[in-house]
């Protein structure tokens, strides 16, 4: 069985501040692939990031960041000077191969608030 | 990244009517369509996983005769609720899988189309 954890339910900060998003797994596959993905007002996912179970080093693209620690089954994502267009929910997911295809499992998602 | 399109945004229809959801790949062809269900202020559920050419995969609770999916095609797989009742009032999002060359695969989602059911 696979489960994805975002404890953060919640968070609300002031533009301009960092904040760091959650997300643990559990998996027994070997290979797995972790994403996130953000889900603005309008409700439309859009993908963020992929990173497989092989790839430990951390990305960044622009003002986005992502911790990826195999060791605390982790992949937390970091926003930087947030902005108020930053608001929305974000999912991580994790996805495994089992017949033939991958099916996403994600978390409950974490909602981000940016207040000017 | 890649274009998935949904059709209609959004349906209001009568209990016991049926309601046919569009979800389409633009640049690019899916084998693999995913539909997912989405409750206010809750996570997405996977519903079924659709497959051009062959029956598709329903998860544990999801009445496949309720929520039918076909995959026609490449770009275009669709869910019909069936005698839609207030209770399937909800936000359904497709996805659709894009492997690239080096093998790396993404779903990429629709907008999502917002059901209710009166």
């Amino acid at each position: 069985a696979q489960k994805v954890t975002q404890a953060q339910t919640e968070i609300s900060v002031v533009e301009k501040e960092d904040v760091t998003l959650d997300c643990v797994y559990e998996t027994r596959d070997t290979t797995y692939y972790l994403f996130w993905y953000k889900q603005p007002p309008s409700g439309e996912l859009v993908f963020l990031i992929r990173r497989n179970s092989f790839d430990e080093q951390n990305e960044i693209s622009g003002r986005y960041s992502w911790n990826f620690q195999k060791s605390t089954s982790s992949f937390n994502f970091t926003i930087t000077a947030s902005q108020v267009v930053d608001s929305a929910v974000y999912f991580c997911a994790l996805s495994e191969w089992y017949s033939g295809y991958s099916t996403l499992t994600f978390g409950k998602g974490t909602m981000l608030l940016v207040s000017p | 990244g890649a274009v998935v399109s949904q059709h209609p945004s959004r349906v209001i229809c009568k209990s016991g009517t049926s309601v046919k959801i569009e979800c389409r790949s633009l640049d690019f062809q899916a084998t693999t369509m995913f539909w997912y269900r989405q409750f206010p202020k809750q996570s997405l559920m996977l519903m079924a996983t659709s497959n051009e050419g062959s029956k598709a995969t329903y998860e544990q609770g999801v009445e496949k005769d309720k929520f039918l999916i076909n995959h026609a095609s490449l770009t275009l797989s669709t869910l019909t609720v069936t005698s839609a009742h207030p209770e399937d009032s909800s936000f359904y999002i497709c996805s659709a899988r894009d492997i690239m060359e080096t093998g790396k695969e993404t779903q990429y989602f629709g907008p999502g189309t917002r059901l209710l059911v009166l």
